[in-house]
């Protein structure tokens, strides 16, 4: 029952270097969100989808782009890395509807330096 | 638009004691309101959640909350605390009517000692 996965767990990458965050779900959930985690700030939105092939934007996406070409994966891409993207990224899922909780991942915990 | 506020960053209490993490929203309509903990080095934990109904929600590990409109509040509380409930835990409301994002709270570390 493995529910979200995120890898990598940990990351270092350098200024302007680019990678790709995985996270994948195996609940059949429709709808998936990428959040960043900075100390004393919450969880902000950057990016969610409602489905296969549809994704928007959401609180905080500059810097950062999705894909989502299957119910199960939404892999999340930083082009051109800058150290205010150093932060915790977290992955969810959830069904359909709007009272629905969200299952998250353990996250991925990336520096930029 | 919708926000949340937590306005302890933190909160200490004995063993044994009761624990109250605070919790005040604002959003247009009605609310759903949600409560998730968060452990070292994971990801959050969905508690408990209020829909409609009882104003009083029983989730897990023995946590409620009380959701009271008057006062746009959707308080955590637990009649005893355990040192293993030391954690962050994150309040998050979002609109009841078509798709609407969470919002979370800041966060509130609860630290239980022995």
């Amino acid at each position: 029952n493995a529910g979200v996965t995120q890898t990598p767990k940990f990351r270092i990458l350098k200024i302007g270097q680019s990678m790709t965050l995985q996270c994948a779900q195996d609940m059949n959930h429709n709808y998936m969100y990428w959040y960043r985690q900075d100390p004393g700030m919450g969880l902000k939105l950057i990016y969610y989808s409602v489905g296969a092939g549809i994704t928007d934007k959401g609180e905080v996406p500059n810097g950062y782009n999705v894909s989502r070409s299957t119910t199960e994966d939404f892999p999340l891409r930083l082009e051109l890395a800058a150290p205010s993207q150093t932060s915790v990224y977290f992955c969810a899922s959830s069904r359909q509807a709007s009272n629905q909780p969200q299952h998250f991942g353990d996250g991925t915990r990336l520096s930029i330096l | 638009a919708q926000s949340v506020a937590q306005p302890e960053d933190q909160v200490n209490v004995a063993e044994g004691n009761p624990l109250t993490v605070k919790c005040t929203y604002s959003v247009s309509g009605n609310p759903y309101l949600f409560w998730y903990v968060q452990y070292p080095n994971r990801g959050l934990q969905f508690l408990l959640k209020y829909i409609t109904g009882d104003n009083l929600v029983k989730g897990s590990y023995g946590f409620e909350a009380e959701f009271n409109k008057s006062q746009t509040s959707f308080h955590l509380k637990k009649p005893s605390a355990l040192v293993s409930d030391s954690a962050l835990y994150f309040c998050a409301v979002r609109a009841n009517t078509g798709f609407q994002k969470l919002v979370f709270g800041t966060g509130t570390r609860l630290l239980v000692s022995p």
